[in-house]
């Protein structure tokens, strides 16, 4: 079946430091990566969507600067929060399926970031 | 502004009961719609979803869309205490973005 990895699954980074995530598609070609970030308050962001062979498209709060994301293959991702402060806290969830078009995306179980 | 809004926020209800959870979306031109469950501490897996306008049904489970009125909603019949969970609806717009709503956090009592 589908399965998607995220590692770590959660992590602990000082105020102004930077933390980078991996999320690993096993047994499908993830051709879109889409990344979330689930916090209590605003609850499933879309932070962007990678789909291979094309640009990465950012949503309105999200930057390239503040959250490079790499999609080198058609089964990892990663993601580095740059310069994470209180605010970025909250379960940052990998999402991946295996066409552009309409249908389901599989998600890993996420990796929870804690700024201290 | 939140592309797709849910309610109610939180749900607790017994055992046995018919469950009702609502989603408005604003992009008349989405073209695929799911529900996605999340228990406590898991991913989040997809439900349910549907393309059209219509219903439908997957044992206990019931999805309706309408596009008309922006609204998709997913009923439970017989509710039982491992439905508990967060479910989240979500839409996939013209542009290939996923959105989901806040979530309806679901509570059945034994």
């Amino acid at each position: 079946g589908a399965l998607v990895y995220q590692y770590p699954r959660r992590t602990i980074c000082k105020s102004g430091t930077s933390m980078r995530m991996e999320c690993q598609a096993v047994g499908f070609q993830a051709t879109s990566v889409a990344w979330y970030r689930q916090s209590p308050q605003k609850t499933f962001e879309l932070i962007a969507l990678s789909t291979v062979n094309s640009a990465i498209k950012y949503e309105q709060n999200f930057t390239q600067e503040k959250f490079p994301i790499s999609h080198p293959n058609l089964s990892f991702s990663s993601m580095t929060v740059l310069n994470a402060y209180l605010e970025d806290r909250g379960l940052y969830l990998c999402g991946a399926r295996d066409r552009q078009g309409n249908s389901d995306y599989t998600f890993g179980s996420g990796t929870r970031l804690l700024v201290i | 502004q939140q592309k797709v809004q849910q309610s109610p926020e939180s749900l607790i209800v017994p055992e046995g009961a018919m469950t009702s959870l609502n989603c408005t979306f604003s992009d008349s031109a989405s073209q695929y719609f799911a529900w996605y469950r999340q228990h406590s501490g898991k991913a989040p897996k997809a439900l349910m979803s549907i393309f059209s306008n219509g219903e439908k049904e997957e044992g206990r489970f019931t999805i309706h869309l309408n596009k008309a009125s922006l609204h998709f909603s997913l009923h439970i019949r017989d509710s039982q205490p491992s439905d508990s969970a967060l479910y989240l609806c979500a839409e996939n717009t013209g542009y290939q973005n996923f959105y989901f709503g806040k979530g309806t956090s679901l509570t059945v009592i034994p």
